[in-house]
């Protein structure tokens, strides 16, 4: 089945700096890869997602890299604000079925 | 607005005794899951349903139920509930077609003891 990792359990960026979280995963026959952002006590919410046949996709101060090669996936967040400060989540998945991986705390110093 | 939402909240309950937690959706999805949280296991899939009447198993479905009657309500069952079900639910749903976009509710903070 899918597994799918994150690099590092906490990132901490400066304010107005660039964030970059990354996500390795298992399974080549993922069709997306999504990442979520919690924020405590509340639910995930979705930021942006990318098809397997693409390497890039922007979003609103956010960019997710896809490295199919390597099996690697990354979301950037530019000027990280004190909102960003939450855990971050990559999926991956197929039609019906999506795998979580375990997230990344990221902590923004003001 | 367009949400989730989930009933109850929180909940303690003591071993074996059954709960069933709801969850309902206002934006007529036809994908509609739940997730189990857990501290360094990330969100682990339960069930998932992709229209009314048609439920499947997810990662971890042993001692859930489900059912999908309406198109909005998709409740989660635990039929004897052990502490190992002790967890933070989370019910999400989405469009089909339209990517991973998944609405999560609240989440329910479960303890079984």
């Amino acid at each position: 089945g899918e597994s799918v990792g994150l690099h590092l359990p906490t990132l901490s960026v400066q304010e107005g700096d660039n964030s970059i979280i990354n996500c390795a995963y298992s399974n080549s026959a993922s069709d997306y890869f999504i990442w979520y952002k919690q924020e405590s006590g509340k639910g995930p919410q979705f930021i942006i997602d990318i098809r397997s046949n693409m390497d890039k996709r922007q979003g609103q101060r956010v960019t997710v890299l896809l490295n199919k090669t390597v099996k690697h996936l990354s979301l950037q967040i530019a000027a990280t604000q004190p909102g960003d400060s939450a855990v971050y989540f990559c999926a991956a998945g197929g039609y019906q079925k999506v795998t979580f991986g375990i997230g990344t705390k990221l902590q923004v110093i003001p | 607005e367009a949400q989730v939402t989930q009933n109850p909240r929180y909940l303690i309950t003591v071993t074996g005794k059954k709960l069933t937690v709801t969850c309902s959706q206002n934006m007529n999805h036809e994908y509609m899951s739940w997730y189990r949280q857990d501290p360094g296991l990330g969100l682990r899939q339960i069930y998932y349903s992709m229209n009314v009447e048609v439920t499947d198993k997810g990662d971890v479905p042993e001692g859930y139920k489900v059912s999908r009657k309406e198109k909005r309500n998709f409740p989660l069952i635990l039929e004897s509930p052990s502490p190992n079900q002790t967890s933070l639910y989370f019910c999400a749903s989405s469009l089909l077609g339209q990517g991973y976009e998944q609405y999560f509710g609240p989440g329910t903070r479960l303890t079984v003891t």
